[in-house]
């Protein structure tokens, strides 16, 4: 079956450091998809990309889909306290199964 | 907004007991799901309902079984409760099969004793 590789499993930074998390999967991907959870709490939406090569942002947060749609990457400029938490990718392959495969995250942890 | 409500937030349950984990979703979603998370393992798809009284068996549905019987809601039965089935349990829900993002219930963190 599919298999999504994420890394690094857990990233500490100082507060104003840039961060960057790696989503991998062993097959071509139809979409991918970021969430974030915050601790204590649960899984929320951040993005979806679909196109080869696509870059998205959202304000600090930078997300990249690689041109041969099997890997992906979320980068986050000058993080803030507020961007503690785990992130998560979610692939979907272009054969098979539509349910997406989470990757196991990557937890951030900011130091103000 | 999208609402999952999960129908407990805590709960503590005794070895070989039987077990039901309740998941509704207010926004007429065709799929729903039912995940466990562990620390380093991410999320692990249980199993998947794409309508009502339809199911398939996600990576690891050992131990547990599901019910549908209306839309919009999916129930996590674990037939009898082991202490490695200690974990939080997410219950999603999309809209359609693909490229629809997943909204998740607040979880439940069971404890097996």
């Amino acid at each position: 079956g599919q298999q999504v590789m994420q890394i690094p499993q857990y990233q500490h930074v100082q507060e104003g450091e840039d961060f960057t998390t790696y989503c991998n999967s062993s097959t071509t991907l139809s979409n991918i998809q970021w969430y974030k959870q915050r601790p204590g709490g649960h899984p929320v939406f951040l993005i979806q990309l679909v196109k080869s090569g696509e870059v998205k942002k959202q304000k600090r947060l930078t997300f990249q889909f690689g041109e041969a749609k099997k890997n992906s990457s979320l980068h986050i400029t000058a993080t803030q306290t507020t961007d503690v938490g785990t992130y998560f990718c979610a692939a979907t392959s272009s054969g098979g199964s539509y349910i997406p495969t989470f990757g196991r995250g990557t937890s951030l942890i900011v130091h103000p | 907004d999208v609402k999952v409500t999960q129908s407990s937030r805590y709960l503590v349950k005794r070895t070989g007991e039987k077990v039901f984990l309740e998941c509704v979703q207010d926004m007429d979603h065709e799929n729903m799901f039912w995940y466990r998370q562990d620390p380093g393992l991410g999320l692990r798809l249980i199993y998947f309902s794409y309508d009502v009284k339809m199911k398939e068996k996600g990576d690891i549905p050992e131990g547990y079984s599901v019910s549908r019987e209306k839309k919009e809601r999916f129930s996590l039965i674990l037939e009898s409760a082991s202490t490695n089935q200690t974990s939080m349990y997410l219950c999603a829900s999309s809209l359609y099969s693909r490229d629809t993002e997943a909204f998740f219930g607040q979880g439940t963190r069971l404890t097996v004793v």
